[in-house]
């Protein structure tokens, strides 16, 4: 098993420029998380989703969009990148099936936009 | 709302216990923990239900006061391996929501 793949690992972008950061995981999980991490700090929940279709905004999704197509995949697209969106984003997954929800990261992409 | 993390930094010796504590507002349905090392993404410690069931590494050990919204993740006998950010993580409710708040982070540094 995969886990949770997380690509590109690292990416420089211009302000204004667009991305989509890409999360794909192979443990048929229900839940889908993207988090953001400025240095120093902890993780803050951007979206989320509960399944195929289902998404949810956390607490700092402004600047982001997601979708969830299928079960495996929750792309995180940056429409217009600004400066501020400079982090470490790292995409989970979990399944609440055994009522727990462990969170599987993934390695993480850092993003640098200038 | 973003659950708070106490104390922000411990500095330990090897052999030496640490109780990082996090505490929320609002009524929860799990408590999470995870420890993060540098450049390297969060791993699991432990997960506390609501009504008692816990889920977690052996050599970890947890507590969550489900009337004060409290929980502590207790660190015996610490190893240099100990070292590292922990983050506690609350999922208000009554059922897993899949939406997961993390607190600030407790660093947590074991010298020998």
């Amino acid at each position: 098993n995969a886990g949770v793949t997380q690509t590109p690992k690292f990416q420089v972008l211009k302000t204004g420029q667009s991305m989509t950061l890409q999360c794909a995981q192979d443990m048929n999980h229900e839940y889908m998380s993207w988090y953001r991490q400025d240095p120093g700090m902890g993780l803050r929940l951007i979206h989320y989703s509960v399944g195929a279709g289902i998404t949810d905004q956390g607490e700092v999704p402004n600047g982001y969009n997601v979708s969830r197509s299928t079960t495996e995949d929750f792309p995180l697209r940056l429409l217009s990148a600004a400066p501020s969106q400079t982090s470490v984003y790292f995409c989970a997954s979990s399944s609440p099936r055994d009522g727990f929800g462990e969170l599987f990261f993934g390695e993480g992409s850092r993003l640098t936009v200038l | 709302q973003q659950p708070v993390q106490s104390p922000q930094a411990v500095i330990l010796r090897e052999g030496e216990d640490a109780v990082i504590n996090c505490s929320s507002s609002k009524a929860l349905y799990s408590v999470h923990w995870y420890r993060q090392k540098h450049g390297e993404a969060p791993v699991f410690l432990m997960i506390l239900l609501k009504g008692g069931e816990q889920k977690g590494h052996e050599k970890i050990s947890a507590s969550f006061n489900e009337k004060k919204q409290q929980s502590s993740l207790y660190l015996t006998a610490s190893q240099l391996s100990y070292s590292g950010t922990y983050f506690c993580g609350t999922v208000g409710g009554s059922s897993n929501t899949g939406k997961l708040i993390f607190g600030q982070g407790t660093t947590l540094q074991v010298k020998p």
